[in-house]
Protein backbone atom coordinates (compact mmCIF):
# COMPACT_ATOMS: atom_id res chain seq x y z
CA UNK A 1 0.00 0.00 0.00
CA UNK A 2 1.34 3.60 -0.24
CA UNK A 3 3.03 5.37 2.05
CA UNK A 4 1.30 8.49 2.88
CA UNK A 5 2.44 11.31 5.38
CA UNK A 6 0.78 14.99 6.57
CA UNK A 7 2.02 17.93 7.84
CA UNK A 8 1.68 19.17 10.53
CA UNK A 9 1.04 16.56 12.89
CA UNK A 10 -0.76 18.50 15.53
CA UNK A 11 -1.25 22.28 15.46
CA UNK A 12 -2.56 24.77 18.28
CA UNK A 13 -4.10 27.85 16.41
CA UNK A 14 -6.33 30.90 16.85
CA UNK A 15 -9.75 31.35 16.22
CA UNK A 16 -9.89 33.44 13.18
CA UNK A 17 -6.93 32.17 11.82
CA UNK A 18 -6.37 29.56 8.83
CA UNK A 19 -4.06 26.44 8.95
CA UNK A 20 -3.14 24.48 5.46
CA UNK A 21 -2.67 20.69 5.50
CA UNK A 22 -0.51 18.71 3.48
CA UNK A 23 -0.96 15.09 2.06
CA UNK A 24 2.21 13.73 0.42
CA UNK A 25 2.14 9.98 -1.28
CA UNK A 26 5.20 8.20 -2.06
CA UNK A 27 3.03 6.90 -5.88
CA UNK A 28 0.58 8.40 -8.20
CA UNK A 29 -2.96 8.37 -7.34
CA UNK A 30 -5.89 9.40 -9.16
CA UNK A 31 -8.14 9.51 -5.79
CA UNK A 32 -7.67 11.63 -2.64
CA UNK A 33 -10.03 12.27 -0.30
CA UNK A 34 -10.06 14.05 2.69
CA UNK A 35 -12.23 13.90 6.23
CA UNK A 36 -12.74 14.96 9.20
CA UNK A 37 -13.11 13.52 12.91
CA UNK A 38 -14.87 15.31 15.54
CA UNK A 39 -13.45 14.56 19.05
CA UNK A 40 -15.19 10.57 19.83
CA UNK A 41 -16.49 10.26 16.75
CA UNK A 42 -16.63 8.51 13.65
CA UNK A 43 -15.19 9.80 10.28
CA UNK A 44 -16.87 12.19 8.05
CA UNK A 45 -15.94 12.82 4.68
CA UNK A 46 -15.06 16.87 3.26
CA UNK A 47 -14.26 16.09 -0.20
CA UNK A 48 -12.27 14.38 -2.86
CA UNK A 49 -10.09 15.59 -5.00
CA UNK A 50 -8.64 14.24 -7.92
CA UNK A 51 -6.21 15.86 -10.01
CA UNK A 52 -7.09 18.20 -12.83
CA UNK A 53 -10.51 18.86 -11.35
CA UNK A 54 -12.05 21.04 -8.87
CA UNK A 55 -12.59 19.27 -5.81
CA UNK A 56 -16.05 17.82 -5.03
CA UNK A 57 -17.46 18.41 -1.91
CA UNK A 58 -20.01 16.70 0.82
CA UNK A 59 -23.03 18.16 1.86
CA UNK A 60 -22.12 20.60 4.61
CA UNK A 61 -18.81 21.40 3.70
CA UNK A 62 -17.95 24.30 1.24
CA UNK A 63 -15.37 25.75 -0.63
CA UNK A 64 -14.56 29.10 0.98
CA UNK A 65 -14.29 27.22 4.42
CA UNK A 66 -12.19 24.39 3.28
CA UNK A 67 -10.50 24.96 0.36
CA UNK A 68 -8.48 21.97 -1.52
CA UNK A 69 -5.81 22.01 -4.15
CA UNK A 70 -4.54 19.03 -5.77
CA UNK A 71 -1.48 20.17 -8.21
CA UNK A 72 -0.45 16.42 -9.02
CA UNK A 73 -1.09 12.73 -8.68
CA UNK A 74 0.84 12.55 -5.08
CA UNK A 75 0.24 15.83 -3.30
CA UNK A 76 -2.60 17.71 -2.19
CA UNK A 77 -3.65 20.19 0.81
CA UNK A 78 -6.44 20.89 2.73
CA UNK A 79 -7.06 24.54 4.19
CA UNK A 80 -9.52 25.13 7.10
CA UNK A 81 -10.02 28.95 6.93
CA UNK A 82 -11.40 31.44 9.55
CA UNK A 83 -11.03 28.67 12.06
CA UNK A 84 -13.32 28.28 15.26
CA UNK A 85 -13.17 25.89 18.30
CA UNK A 86 -16.07 24.00 16.30
CA UNK A 87 -13.08 23.02 13.15
CA UNK A 88 -11.36 21.24 16.90
CA UNK A 89 -10.99 17.43 15.22
CA UNK A 90 -8.44 15.17 13.66
CA UNK A 91 -8.47 15.86 9.17
CA UNK A 92 -7.04 12.92 7.56
CA UNK A 93 -5.89 12.58 4.14
CA UNK A 94 -6.84 8.80 2.35
CA UNK A 95 -5.96 7.43 -0.98
CA UNK A 96 -7.65 4.96 -3.44
CA UNK A 97 -5.08 1.92 -4.16
CA UNK A 98 -4.71 -1.74 -4.67
CA UNK A 99 -7.88 -3.73 -4.55
CA UNK A 100 -10.87 -1.65 -5.68
CA UNK A 101 -12.58 0.74 -3.14
CA UNK A 102 -9.57 0.32 -0.78
CA UNK A 103 -8.77 3.62 0.94
CA UNK A 104 -5.43 4.41 2.54
CA UNK A 105 -5.25 6.82 5.09
CA UNK A 106 -2.36 9.20 6.71
CA UNK A 107 -1.60 9.77 10.44
CA UNK A 108 -4.08 12.24 10.31
CA UNK A 109 -3.66 16.23 11.69
CA UNK A 110 -4.86 16.89 15.06
CA UNK A 111 -6.24 20.08 15.13
CA UNK A 112 -7.03 22.38 17.85
CA UNK A 113 -8.68 26.35 17.91
CA UNK A 114 -8.60 28.11 20.68
CA UNK B 1 -29.34 4.59 1.72
CA UNK B 2 -26.55 2.29 3.31
CA UNK B 3 -25.74 2.67 7.14
CA UNK B 4 -23.71 0.79 9.03
CA UNK B 5 -24.29 -0.14 13.28
CA UNK B 6 -22.05 -1.05 15.69
CA UNK B 7 -23.91 -1.90 18.88
CA UNK B 8 -20.92 -2.23 21.45
CA UNK B 9 -19.37 0.89 21.89
CA UNK B 10 -16.57 -0.84 24.45
CA UNK B 11 -15.39 -4.49 24.52
CA UNK B 12 -12.69 -5.52 26.83
CA UNK B 13 -10.97 -8.87 26.53
CA UNK B 14 -8.29 -10.48 28.27
CA UNK B 15 -4.78 -11.06 26.95
CA UNK B 16 -4.09 -14.01 24.67
CA UNK B 17 -7.96 -14.62 23.98
CA UNK B 18 -10.53 -14.15 21.46
CA UNK B 19 -12.66 -11.91 20.90
CA UNK B 20 -15.65 -10.67 18.16
CA UNK B 21 -16.33 -7.23 17.49
CA UNK B 22 -19.84 -7.35 15.63
CA UNK B 23 -21.17 -4.80 12.66
CA UNK B 24 -24.41 -5.36 10.71
CA UNK B 25 -25.14 -2.93 7.55
CA UNK B 26 -27.77 -2.17 5.48
CA UNK B 27 -27.94 -1.86 1.75
CA UNK B 28 -30.00 -3.17 -1.13
CA UNK B 29 -27.06 -3.33 -3.49
CA UNK B 30 -25.68 -6.82 -4.61
CA UNK B 31 -22.24 -5.49 -4.82
CA UNK B 32 -20.22 -3.95 -2.38
CA UNK B 33 -17.13 -4.41 0.26
CA UNK B 34 -16.40 -4.80 3.42
CA UNK B 35 -14.12 -3.24 5.75
CA UNK B 36 -12.26 -3.26 9.03
CA UNK B 37 -10.41 -0.40 10.13
CA UNK B 38 -8.60 -0.26 13.62
CA UNK B 39 -7.40 3.07 15.41
CA UNK B 40 -5.05 2.92 17.89
CA UNK B 41 -4.32 6.30 19.98
CA UNK B 42 -1.78 7.31 17.52
CA UNK B 43 -4.62 8.08 15.52
CA UNK B 44 -3.61 6.82 11.98
CA UNK B 45 -6.55 4.56 10.24
CA UNK B 46 -4.82 1.09 9.68
CA UNK B 47 -6.43 -1.87 7.00
CA UNK B 48 -7.30 -4.47 9.02
CA UNK B 49 -9.14 -6.36 6.77
CA UNK B 50 -11.31 -6.08 3.57
CA UNK B 51 -13.83 -8.55 2.30
CA UNK B 52 -16.05 -8.66 -1.29
CA UNK B 53 -19.29 -9.60 -1.16
CA UNK B 54 -19.36 -11.56 -3.87
CA UNK B 55 -17.18 -13.67 -2.58
CA UNK B 56 -18.54 -16.64 0.26
CA UNK B 57 -15.09 -17.25 1.31
CA UNK B 58 -14.33 -15.51 5.17
CA UNK B 59 -11.51 -12.83 4.40
CA UNK B 60 -8.53 -14.03 7.43
CA UNK B 61 -5.32 -11.62 7.82
CA UNK B 62 -2.98 -13.57 10.20
CA UNK B 63 -5.14 -13.62 13.50
CA UNK B 64 -7.60 -11.28 12.10
CA UNK B 65 -11.03 -13.49 10.34
CA UNK B 66 -14.37 -11.99 9.70
CA UNK B 67 -17.50 -14.04 9.64
CA UNK B 68 -19.42 -12.78 6.62
CA UNK B 69 -23.19 -13.35 6.42
CA UNK B 70 -24.69 -11.58 3.22
CA UNK B 71 -28.01 -12.48 4.15
CA UNK B 72 -28.04 -11.51 7.76
CA UNK B 73 -26.14 -8.44 6.71
CA UNK B 74 -23.45 -8.75 9.20
CA UNK B 75 -19.69 -8.39 9.25
CA UNK B 76 -18.27 -9.49 12.28
CA UNK B 77 -14.65 -9.39 13.00
CA UNK B 78 -12.92 -12.22 15.51
CA UNK B 79 -9.49 -11.29 16.87
CA UNK B 80 -7.54 -14.61 17.88
CA UNK B 81 -4.58 -14.61 20.81
CA UNK B 82 -5.20 -11.02 21.63
CA UNK B 83 -2.06 -8.64 22.01
CA UNK B 84 -1.79 -5.65 24.09
CA UNK B 85 -1.27 -4.18 20.67
CA UNK B 86 -4.33 -4.63 19.77
CA UNK B 87 -6.19 -1.76 22.00
CA UNK B 88 -7.90 0.78 19.52
CA UNK B 89 -11.06 1.51 17.92
CA UNK B 90 -12.23 -0.62 15.35
CA UNK B 91 -14.30 0.70 12.46
CA UNK B 92 -16.42 -1.00 10.26
CA UNK B 93 -17.16 0.17 6.87
CA UNK B 94 -18.90 -0.38 3.58
CA UNK B 95 -18.28 1.08 0.19
CA UNK B 96 -20.76 0.39 -2.84
CA UNK B 97 -19.27 -1.31 -5.79
CA UNK B 98 -17.48 1.96 -7.78
CA UNK B 99 -18.78 3.95 -5.32
CA UNK B 100 -15.27 5.66 -3.53
CA UNK B 101 -17.29 6.49 -0.84
CA UNK B 102 -17.17 4.80 2.53
CA UNK B 103 -20.07 4.33 4.49
CA UNK B 104 -18.53 4.19 8.84
CA UNK B 105 -19.85 2.72 11.71
CA UNK B 106 -19.59 4.42 14.96
CA UNK B 107 -16.66 2.61 15.95
CA UNK B 108 -16.07 -0.04 19.08
CA UNK B 109 -13.22 0.60 21.07
CA UNK B 110 -11.36 -2.46 22.09
CA UNK B 111 -9.96 -2.97 25.47
CA UNK B 112 -6.65 -5.30 26.33
CA UNK B 113 -6.52 -6.54 29.75
CA UNK B 114 -3.02 -7.76 30.94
Amino acid sequence: SAVISQKPSRDICQRGTSLTIQCQVDSQVTMMFWYRQQPGQSLTLIATANQGSEATYESGFVIDKFPISRPNLTFSTLTVSNMSPEDSSIYLCSVEQGPPDTQYFGPGTRLTVL
Amino acid sequence: AQTVTQSQPEMSVQEAETVTLSCTYDTSESDYYLFWYKQPPSRQMILVIRQEAYKQQNATENRFSVNFQKAAKSFSLKISDSQLGDAAMYFCAYSQDSNYQLIWGAGTKLIIKP
